[in-house]
């Protein structure tokens, strides 16, 4: 059964710094992974897939990585902004349905 | 249009009541997903449905009942919930399947007295 851990749970950090959140996974026969955004009490908002078969993404601001044979999975974000400031959540796709991980809460202090 | 909308966002319902949540969406996905999601949780897989035929339940009790009457829409039939069914109901859609980009829904926040 795969199993999605997220760490820090929680992360605060100053305005304009760069900063690192990790996704580890238990099972590495995935489709994809995907990183979303939530905001309180709202949706969910995707913010990059990444196929089995690829390395990273990136989009704007934010560059994701995946590296199947370790687990693992970084969503880096560059130059915070207090705009930034949400649960981050990685979601596998594989051979069930998405499981999604526990979510890290970011804050970004003006 | 890269929207899913849901209706209603917020609902208070008793636990005699039969209620209807509804999502709709008009990017020509056909999988829709119902989500349930409690407070600091991620989100738990209910429904999905795949060319309007119910694909996944994943053992959802017999009160919440969803319905696919087309490509485009989603019902969640809600009939003597519990209080413990409080929680941010969200529905998703893709374009064809499960291991595509989804797309969510704002949600329906629930509280059930």
């Amino acid at each position: 059964k795969q199993e999605v851990t997220q760490i820090p749970a929680a992360l605060s950090v100053p305005e304009g710094e760069n900063l690192v959140l990790n996704c580890s996974f238990t099972d590495s026969a995935i489709y994809n992974l995907q990183w979303f955004r939530q905001d309180p009490g709202k949706g969910l908002t995707s913010l990059l897939l990444i196929q089995s078969s690829q390395r990273e993404q990136t989009s704007g601001r934010l560059n994701a990585s995946l590296d199947k044979s370790s687990g693992r999975s970084t969503l880096y974000i560059a130059a915070s902004q207090p705009g930034d400031s949400a649960t981050y959540l990685c979601a596998i796709s594989g051979n069930t349905p998405l499981v999604f991980g526990k979510g890290t809460r970011l804050s970004v202090i003006a | 249009d890269t929207e899913v909308t849901q209706t209603p966002k917020h609902l208070v319902m008793g636990m005699t009541n039969k209620k209807s949540l509804k999502c709709e969406q008009h990017m020509g996905h056909r999988a829709m997903y119902w989500y349930k999601q409690k407070a600091k949780k991620p989100p738990e897989l209910m429904f999905v449905y795949s060319y309007e035929k119910l694909s996944i339940n994943e053992s959802v009790p017999s009160r919440f009942s969803p319905e696919c009457p087309n490509s485009s829409l989603l019902n969640l039939h809600l009939h003597a919930l519990q209080p413990e069914d409080s929680a941010l109901y969200l529905c998703a859609s893709s374009a064809t399947g499960l291991n595509e980009k989804l797309f969510f829904g704002s949600g329906t926040q629930l509280s059930v007295l």
